[in-house]
């Protein structure tokens, strides 16, 4: 099993441009996350998933959008990049509120928005 | 909502023992803890629920105090490899968010 698999892994966006940070899981997980975390910082909970067509905010999802189509993929989208979003982007997956298993993360991707 | 990590650093010499605290105002349903090297992603330990158990995993270990919404996180005889910033997690009955303390950095010395 690959886990979960973020892409791409660096990415250097200039101030108003948009993208696309993917996110696919292979463990048949139904809940899935998005965080940022800044340098130094915890972790802050940008978007959620409880399964497929189900999405919903969590602490900080100004400037941010996300989709579930499918069980395995959990797109974020940056429109119009600013300076602030500039972070560690996470990816966790998990098989269901307090599942023994805890959350499995992607390796991340940081983003730098100049 | 955020809990409240303590302490914010710790500095040890390999073989000595360490305490993390995690506190939270709101009720909670679950308690997690992870661990997150420099540059890598967060690694999961373990998760307690709702009932005051504890768990242990080798010799790191924790328990969790439903009357005071309070998890701490033990760790025995200390090696190199415990190295890096430890995170609480916290779950709460009404939601499925996980909120995640600000994170205490364990350095370990030989």
């Amino acid at each position: 099993n690959a886990g979960v698999t973020q892409t791409p892994k660096f990415r250097i966006l200039k101030i108003g441009q948009s993208m696309t940070l993917q996110c696919t899981q292979d463990m048949n997980h139904n809940y899935m996350y998005w965080y940022r975390q800044d340098p130094g910082m915890g972790l802050k909970l940008i978007y959620y998933s409880v399964g497929a067509g189900i999405t919903d905010k969590g602490e900080v999802p100004n400037g941010y959008n996300v989709s579930r189509s499918t069980t395995e993929d959990f797109p974020l989208r940056l429109e119009l990049a600013a300076p602030s979003q500039t972070s560690v982007y996470f990816c966790a997956s998990s098989y269901s509120k307090g599942h023994p298993r805890g959350y499995t993360f992607g390796s991340g991707t940081r983003l730098t928005v100049v | 909502q955020q809990p409240v990590q303590s302490p914010q650093a710790v500095i040890l010499r390999e073989g000595e023992d360490a305490v993390i605290n995690c506190s939270s105002s709101k009720a909670l349903y679950s308690v997690h803890w992870y661990r997150q090297k420099h540059g890598e992603a967060p690694v999961f330990l373990m998760i307690l629920l709702k009932g005051g158990e504890q768990k242990g995993h080798e010799k790191i270990s924790a328990s969790f105090n439903e009357k005071k919404q309070q998890s701490s996180l033990y760790l025995t005889a200390s090696q190199l490899s415990y190295s890096g910033t430890y995170f609480c997690g916290t779950e709460m009955d009404s939601n499925y968010q996980l909120i995640w303390g600000a994170g205490t950095k364990l350095i370990i010395k030989p």
